[in-house]
């Protein structure tokens, strides 16, 4: 079955810092990927997506590369707010798959002024 | 202005109580999802509907139920058999089947005395 593993948090950085949040997947066709974040007490949105191999998501400063020789799909972002303080899921879908996400377990990340 | 709605954003009951959540959507979309999230597990599916007067059951649809009467409308119904009902529920919708995004409502915090 599909399954996408995010590395463990939280995480927490000073402002401008520059981000990686590592995302990894398994698959068993070819998948479309995903970053969604969710602000506190509130529902997911989604961040960016990349829909087929060395794709390119980008949205607000971030960007993610999706590479299929490793299955990865990590989010980054240069210099980091204290606005971006948030949980951010990796999730992926399958073509067919009638848009039924997989989620990795997310990652908090607090960002200090 | 389009999105998802779920009312309430907090609902408190004793055990051994039935409670019904709302989600509602005026975005003309055709499918419509129910996500479970507890913390570090990230999101877990209970039910998903394609059309109306259809759904399937998700990865967790033990001591849930749907339905899918309208369009717009896709009300979960979390039993006295779910052994362990405090969680954040969200609801989502996509246009259809594939890759498209998900769309998020903005979640239902239910807490079982």
């Amino acid at each position: 079955g599909n399954s996408v593993t995010q590395m463990e948090g939280p995480v927490t950085l000073s402002e401008e810092a520059f981000l990686t949040i590592n995302c990894t997947y398994t698959a068993t066709g070819y998948p479309s990927l995903f970053w969604y974040v969710q602000y506190p007490g509130e529902g997911l949105q989604l961040l960016l997506k990349a829909t087929k191999a060395d794709d390119k998501g980008s949205n607000k400063g971030f960007e993610a590369t999706y590479r299929k020789e490793t299955t990865s799909f990590h989010l980054e972002k240069g210099s980091v707010q204290v606005s971006d303080s948030a949980v951010y899921f990796c999730a992926l879908t399958e073509t067919g798959a009638n848009s039924k996400l997989t989620f990795g377990k997310g990652i908090t990340l607090s960002v200090r002024p | 202005d389009g999105g998802i709605t779920q009312s309430p954003k907090y609902l408190f009951r004793k055990e051994g109580q039935n409670v019904t959540l709302s989600c509602e959507q005026n975005l003309n979309h055709d499918a419509m999802y129910w996500y479970r999230q507890d913390p570090g597990q990230g999101l877990r599916l209970i039910y998903y509907s394609q059309i109306v007067n259809d759904f399937q059951k998700g990865d967790i649809a033990e001591g849930y139920s749907v339905s899918r009467e309208k369009k717009e409308s896709f009300p979960l119904t979390v039993t006295s058999a779910q052994k362990n009902p405090t969680a954040f529920y969200l609801c989502a919708s996509t246009q259809g089947y594939g890759t498209d995004t998900q769309y998020f409502g903005p979640g239902t915090r239910l807490t079982v005395l």
